[in-house]
């Protein structure tokens, strides 16, 4: 069965600062896998998605995320943080490919401090 | 961009009473689902909707949920009689596709069972 693991509840950076929010997968078939972002009282919204393609993926306000097999690993980094970056992200994955049943992650709440 | 809608964004209700919870997915989208984020902790897959049926199903959902769509724009999810359990923050989602497509969220709507 497929699973998500999002190591570190809370992450704190500075202004500029590199920003590293770690997830790890298991999943017995190749992985569809998602990074969503929470702001105050919103929805969630897309960052960017890995679908076998580059493993290497970009995605929306300068945040990338690697795609590493051999360490079950799709972590989300941006280079400098921003004070708008402030918000939960969550990793995901999809449970089944024959529902589009997406498994979160227990998010982490990011902090920037000026 | 189109977007999902969902209403109404706050519900406070008593236990043992019905609650509808209403989304307009985004309009070509075939795909649906539900979430629920009880407060502090992840988001749980409720259940996903395709051709007028459900195509999967989380234990969570038991008998006393159900989901409709009653027309071409809406999509409802109904409990027949809350407890104080189901208190959460519920996330209807729609997609184009399965397997590695993109769910966009809606807002939400906050439940509390009183």
């Amino acid at each position: 069965a497929q699973s998500v693991t999002q190591l570190g509840s809370h992450v704190s950076v500075s202004e500029g600062a590199l920003v590293l929010l770690r997830c790890n997968y298991s999943s017995s078939v190749p992985p569809y896998l998602f990074w969503y972002v929470q702001y105050p009282n919103q929805g969630l919204q897309l960052l960017l998605k890995y679908t076998s393609a580059a493993t290497l993926v970009k995605g929306i306000n300068g945040f990338e995320a690697e795609f590493k097999k051999s360490e079950t690993s799709f972590h989300l980094t941006k280079p400098s943080a921003h004070m708008s970056d402030a918000a939960e992200y969550f990793c995901a994955v999809h449970g089944s490919s024959n529902t589009g049943k997406l498994i979160f992650g227990q998010g982490t709440t990011l902090q920037v401090k000026p | 961009e189109p977007e999902v809608t969902q209403t109404p964004s706050h519900q406070v209700t008593q236990m043992g009473q019905e609650v509808i919870l209403r989304c307009v997915p985004i309009s070509n989208h075939l795909y649906f689902y539900w979430y629920r984020q009880i407060l502090g902790q992840k988001v749980e897959f409720l259940v996903s909707f395709y051709n007028n049926e459900i195509s999967e199903k989380s234990e969570i959902f038991d008998d006393q949920f159900s989901v409709e769509r009653p027309d071409g724009s809406n999509f409802t999810l109904k409990i027949r009689s809350t407890k104080l359990e189901d208190s959460a923050m519920y996330f209807c989602a729609s997609s184009t596709g399965l397997a590695g497509e993109t769910q966009y969220f809606g807002p939400g709507t906050r439940l509390l069972v009183l």
